[in-house]
């Protein structure tokens, strides 16, 4: 397995622009999750979904970040419109939430800039 | 909810030292306490766990110790080495459970000196 993989992995954008970022977890894995990290915050969980359903956005800054998870195998992390305080690195990461071991298997991040 | 506490937030210690990093935690329905280490410009990844039924574990230099009742954990690292040096997390969660989120620690930058 390839792991979890994001896209973009680097995003450069100016403030006012929409930004989405992608995951793809692990497959068979059911529970996936958005984080940000930033030096000033630290690893902020954002949204978690359970069999592509949202569980818990309690995270989620405000009504400029959206997510999605229209299947098992993808989901998305939106801003609109973005602003420079969104700098950061967005992590996903996946698991099997019913197994003897709750691991989370981080994605690689994309690091996104905003002007 | 679930509160988890870690300190200190940076350690600096001597190559060949031992390094101790200490956790809370608020909900006594935690069950699993893994942690994670991260390495500058990498992603966080899992290093040890342990479960609420054991109260330590050993993994080479790596030792977790669990104290239930005092909801606290600590993550041991002796014969530290430069390549120890990271970002440590510590974190809470409920196995077996619907809700299957990991509440992390705020995290302790480690420096080995040489």
């Amino acid at each position: 397995d390839a792991g979890v993989i994001q896209s973009p992995r680097h995003e450069v954008t100016e403030m006012g622009q929409e930004v989405t970022l992608r995951c793809k977890p692990i497959s068979g894995h059911n529970s996936l999750f958005w984080y940000r990290q930033t030096m000033m915050r630290g690893l902020e969980l954002l949204i978690y979904f359970n069999n592509n359903v949202p569980i818990d956005d309690s995270g989620m800054p405000e009504d400029r970040f959206s997510a999605k998870m229209p299947n098992a195998s993808f989901s998305t992390l939106k801003i609109q419109p973005s602003e420079p305080r969104d700098s950061a690195v967005y992590f996903c990461a996946s698991s099997f939430g019913l197994g003897p071991r709750n691991e989370q298997f981080f994605g690689p991040g994309t690091r996104l800039t905003v002007l | 909810g679930e509160n988890v506490e870690q300190h200190p937030s940076t350690l600096s210690v001597q190559e060949g030292d031992s390094a101790v990093i200490k956790c809370t935690y608020s909900d006594s329905a935690s069950n699993y306490f893994p942690w994670y280490k991260q390495e500058l410009g990498k992603r966080p990844q899992l290093i040890i766990d342990i479960r609420s039924n054991v109260g330590e574990k050993k993994d080479q230099r790596i030792a977790v110790t669990l104290n239930k009742t005092a909801k606290h954990f600590s993550l041991h690292i002796t014969e530290t080495q430069p390549e120890d040096s990271a970002v440590y997390f510590c974190a809470a969660s409920i196995l077996y459970s619907s809700a299957s989120k990991i509440i992390f620690g705020s995290g302790t930058r480690l420096s080995i000196r040489p």
